[in-house]
């Protein structure tokens, strides 16, 4: 069985650009997860999206959205980006968004903005 | 905010000793997580307690729940050099659909 999977592994980018950043789920989980984790950082979470829905998102800027596709899968879009939005981005996904059963995570998008 | 703080925030010890690591939480919960972080890459899950459980083993790894106290423990026995990372505390609060909140983490090193 595939687990997440996110793309790309690295990004480079200029102040001012846009980014889009995916994730596939784990086949069976409906609920998707997005973390910011700047270096030696803890994790700050983004957004959470759950059967095609976003159910919460994080103290972040509007600049940061996503979406969730049917197949569950998802993007988080970042525009405007600036320095301090560099970091690993990691996406999670679990079977529900109770947080029952623990999530499954990706290897994470390092995102480097210059 | 973090719901989750680590304790200590940074750990070495030598290959074979004993590692322990806490967590404190500050609102009622449903469960919680520990994860382990390598280098910089995605977190794997280790192990999850219920809140209406005390303690909970998987392989080396041992975690206890005080819900009294708000707090957690991990203790990885036997350490091995593999071990070192950051292990993370991670609490699913209680009442409907929620968020898993992450703690600010413990970097573990293990000296061969």
């Amino acid at each position: 069985e595939a687990g997440v999977t996110q793309s790309p592994t690295h990004l480079i980018k200029t102040r001012g650009q846009q980014v889009t950043l995916r994730c596939s789920p784990i086949s069976g989980h409906t609920s998707v997860y997005w973390y910011q984790q700047a270096l030696g950082l803890g994790l700050q979470f983004l957004l959470w999206y759950d059967e095609g829905e976003e159910r919460n998102r994080g103290n972040f800027p509007p600049r940061f959205s996503g979406r969730q596709f049917p197949n569950y899968s998802s993007e988080l879009n970042v525009n405007a980006l600036e320095l301090e939005d560099s970091a690993l981005y990691l996406c999670a996904s679990s079977f529900t968004g109770r947080g029952d059963y623990g999530y499954t995570f990706g290897s994470g998008t390092r995102l480097t903005v210059v | 905010s973090q719901q989750g703080e680590e304790d200590p925030q940074a750990l070495s010890i030598q290959e074979g000793e004993n590692a322990t690591m806490n967590c404190s939480y500050k609102t009622s919960i449903n469960n919680l997580q520990w994860y382990r972080q390598n280098s910089g890459r995605g977190l794997v899950h280790l192990i999850l307690i219920r809140s209406n459980e005390r303690e909970k083993h998987s392989g080396r790894l041992r975690v206890t729940l005080d819900t009294s106290k708000k707090s957690s423990s991990l203790l990885i026995t036997a350490s091995r050099a593999a071990d070192t990372a950051s292990y993370f505390c991670a609490t699913a609060h209680s009442g409907g659909y929620q968020k898993v909140t992450f703690g600010t983490g413990t970097k573990l090193q293990v000296i061969p």
